[in-house]
């Protein structure tokens, strides 16, 4: 079974634009998190998203934000990029359904996101 | 809130030596309890778990158990090998779907033969 893939694995983006990542999770999970790995904070939640919906979300500024489709793929959109933002972006799939308890994800590689 | 603090690194071992990395948290409830290990220029991988008190959690020759009354949960592994070089993060998440996880900072460790 094909594992978690993300693309681009690497960006580099200006400060003020805007950016999208893409996450496809291992075929028949639902449940698609984010996450932010930089060397000062660690990995910190983003947002989870489960059959479309936002389920649940992290600290983070408006700017970023995310969707999931129909088969379950998910993006996050960062918008007027900061240099701050750079960082190892992860995300993570879960079989876990609505009524399901144990919290086991499988990571992708990450995209790493440079902005200058 | 829910935290997690595990011992900062680095950890330098030479090949076959006895690896522990603390690992502490604090949440409500009965939380579930993760060990990942991130290779570098990869993502992160299960490396064990357990989801109530007790709970021994095994993998590859690692071994973390789930002790409530001291809210820890200890990495060991009795021969560490050169392959063994990599950051490892302790995280928690409720039971609840939709949970978080919560990771700790990382300990980066390196094994040397």
């Amino acid at each position: 079974k094909a594992g978690v893939t993300q693309t681009p694995r690497y960006l580099i983006k200006t400060r003020g634009q805007q950016v999208t990542l893409s996450c496809s999770p291992i075929s028949g999970h639902r449940s698609v998190s984010w996450y932010q790995q930089t060397p000062g904070q660690g990995l910190q939640f983003l947002f989870e998203y489960f059959s479309e919906t936002q389920r649940n979300k992290g600290n983070f500024p408006g700017r970023f934000s995310g969707r999931q489709f129909s088969n379950s793929r998910s993006e996050m959109n960062v918008s007027t990029l900061e240099l701050g933002d750079s960082a190892l972006y992860l995300c993570a799939s879960s079989l876990q359904g609505m009524a399901s308890g144990i919290y086991e994800q499988y990571f992708g590689p990450g995209t790493r996101l440079t902005v200058t | 809130g829910n935290s997690v603090t595990q011992m900062e690194g680095p950890v330098t071992l030479s090949e076959e030596a006895f690896l522990t990395i603390n690992c502490t948290y604090t949440a409500t409830g009965y939380p579930s309890l993760f060990w990942y290990v991130q290779y570098p220029g990869e993502g992160l991988q299960l490396l064990l778990k357990a989801t109530k008190a007790d709970d021994k959690g095994s993998n590859k020759g690692f071994e973390a158990t789930y002790r409530k009354e001291t809210t820890s949960f200890h990495l060991e592994k009795g021969s560490v090998q050169v392959s063994d070089s990599a950051v490892y993060f302790c995280a928690l998440s409720g039971n609840q779907a939709g949970t978080a996880l919560i990771f700790g900072k990382g300990t980066t460790l390196s094994v040397s033969s």
